[in-house]
């Protein structure tokens, strides 16, 4: 496609079950981000990759955060043990490379509930 | 820290209604600063990127200004399709790839 897709665009999980958020970006753009949203809040950096670098994971707020980047390109946002507060909007984003200006083109992002 | 405060919260204007968006940042060192428009629902659309201080950039009714501490989003003769949320966000120069954001400027243009 042409655009930063995510899957699935709507999730409920019950807490404690792990789920999985899927990130498929924009052709030959070698930079993907995450990025969450929750209700009323700016977007909060989680995790981000650049080609065959190590990831940058600082933004990840606790161990039960994981993201893989499988082939240069589509990427899973894994959450084991849902908990309440992990509720909010999950956005993907990707660029050309990252550190060079370029801009990120997001997706219409995952709306994650945890009940 | 890297902070990114944005005002106002909220803003409604009249279409034709000229109005200006701030956005105030402290970044160690800036790369680039971002202007971003969000509607309900969708992730965030780019719309300008500012590098150094008196850098000014247009789009059709809307224009990005840049100094040492901020950033002002003008929105000239807004019309009802203008209203989103204005997202501003900074890239420092020791931040390869984290775009700090501010909490966002919802506007509502009324016909």
């Amino acid at each position: 496609g042409a655009g930063v897709s995510q899957s699935p665009s709507n999730k409920v999980t019950e807490k404690g079950k792990d789920v999985e958020l899927r990130c498929d970006p924009i052709s030959g753009h070698t930079a993907l981000y995450w990025y969450r949203q929750s209700l009323g809040q700016g977007l909060e950096f989680l995790i981000y990759f650049q080609g065959n670098s190590a990831p940058d994971k600082s933004g990840l707020p606790s161990d039960r955060f994981s993201a893989e980047r499988t082939g240069g390109s589509v990427s899973t946002l894994t959450i084991q043990r849902t908990q309440q507060e992990d509720s909010a909007v999950y956005l993907c984003a990707s660029s050309l490379a990252a550190g060079l200006n370029t801009e990120a083109f997001f997706g219409q992002g995952t709306r994650l509930t945890v009940v | 820290e890297d902070q990114v405060t944005q005002s106002p919260e909220a803003l409604r204007l009249q279409e034709g209604e000229s109005s200006s968006l701030n956005c105030s940042y402290t970044v160690s060192g800036l790369r680039g600063l971002f202007w971003y428009r969000q509607d309900p629902g969708k992730g965030p659309e780019f719309l300008f990127t500012l590098y150094s201080a008196g850098e000014e950039k247009e789009k059709e009714r809307l224009k990005a200004t840049l100094t040492k501490k901020e950033s002002f989003l003008h929105i000239t003769a807004p019309k009802p399709e203008d209203s989103a949320t204005y997202l501003c966000a900074v890239q420092a120069t020791d931040s390869w790839g984290k775009l700090q954001f501010g909490a966002g400027t919802q506007v509502v243009v009324t016909p």
